[in-house]
């Protein structure tokens, strides 16, 4: 099965930096990758989608890129600003029919002003 | 907006007794389902539900967990003679269709479940 590998250290980011967040996957790639936030004590949510024939996405402040040959995903927010403060949750969507997506245990942002 | 929620926001409970969570998803979605996640653990899958039946189910879903749609807007997770390493924070969500066609779902707030 998939194993998810994020860095499960806390990342300081300085207000107003582009904060970058990693994401690495083994075995085979997924048919897309997904990226939410999850606030202390409170459900994920969905921020980008991102599909394997896809090499980049963007949302306003954030953007994913999918390196199949690397087996990675790199999640950026840019203008970081405190309220970006959250954990950020990669996931990956087996596909073949398979409904339950595959976590990783997601990385602890912090901006400080 | 709208949204997936779920009762109890916290439930305690004894070792061996029985729990139901409950979850509304959202009014116009078909699939259904339940992950969990364990104090400073990774999110994880439980099972999903279509049409009135499970669609797929993880490891972790054994004969100790059961899902039900009891009527038109309920979604429900049943825990049976619940064990200390039930204690979670359980999390339903809805799609709009399945998720494997790179569907978005959504995440209710979740109920923490503490067995003692």
């Amino acid at each position: 099965s998939q194993k998810i590998e994020q860095n499960s250290e806390a990342l300081n980011i300085q207000e107003g930096k582009t904060a970058t967040l990693t994401c690495n996957y083994t075995n085979y790639s997924p048919a897309y990758l997904q990226w939410y936030r999850q606030d202390p004590g409170r459900g994920p949510v969905f921020l980008l989608l991102i599909r394997e024939n896809e090499k980049e996405k963007r949302k306003e402040r954030l953007k994913v890129t999918f390196d199949t040959t690397l087996k990675q995903s790199l999640f950026h927010i840019t203008a970081s600003q405190p309220a970006d403060s959250a954990t950020y949750l990669c996931a990956l969507d087996e596909g073949g029919g398979a409904d339950g997506l595959t976590f990783g245990k997601g990385t602890h942002l912090i901006i400080q002003p | 907006e709208p949204e997936v929620t779920q009762t109890p926001s916290h439930q305690v409970t004894q070792m061996g007794q029985e729990v139901i969570l409950r979850c509304v998803p959202i009014s116009n979605h078909l699939y259904f389902y339940w992950y969990r996640q364990i104090l400073g653990q990774k999110v994880e899958f439980l099972v999903s539900f279509y049409n009135n039946e499970i669609s797929e189910k993880s490891e972790i879903f054994d004969d100790q967990f059961s899902v039900e749609r009891p009527d038109g807007s309920n979604f429900t997770l049943k825990i049976r003679s619940t064990k200390l390493e039930d204690s979670a924070m359980y999390f339903c969500a809805s799609s709009e269709r399945r998720r494997t066609s790179g569907n978005t779902i959504y995440f209710g707030e979740g109920s923490w479940l503490t067995v003692v």
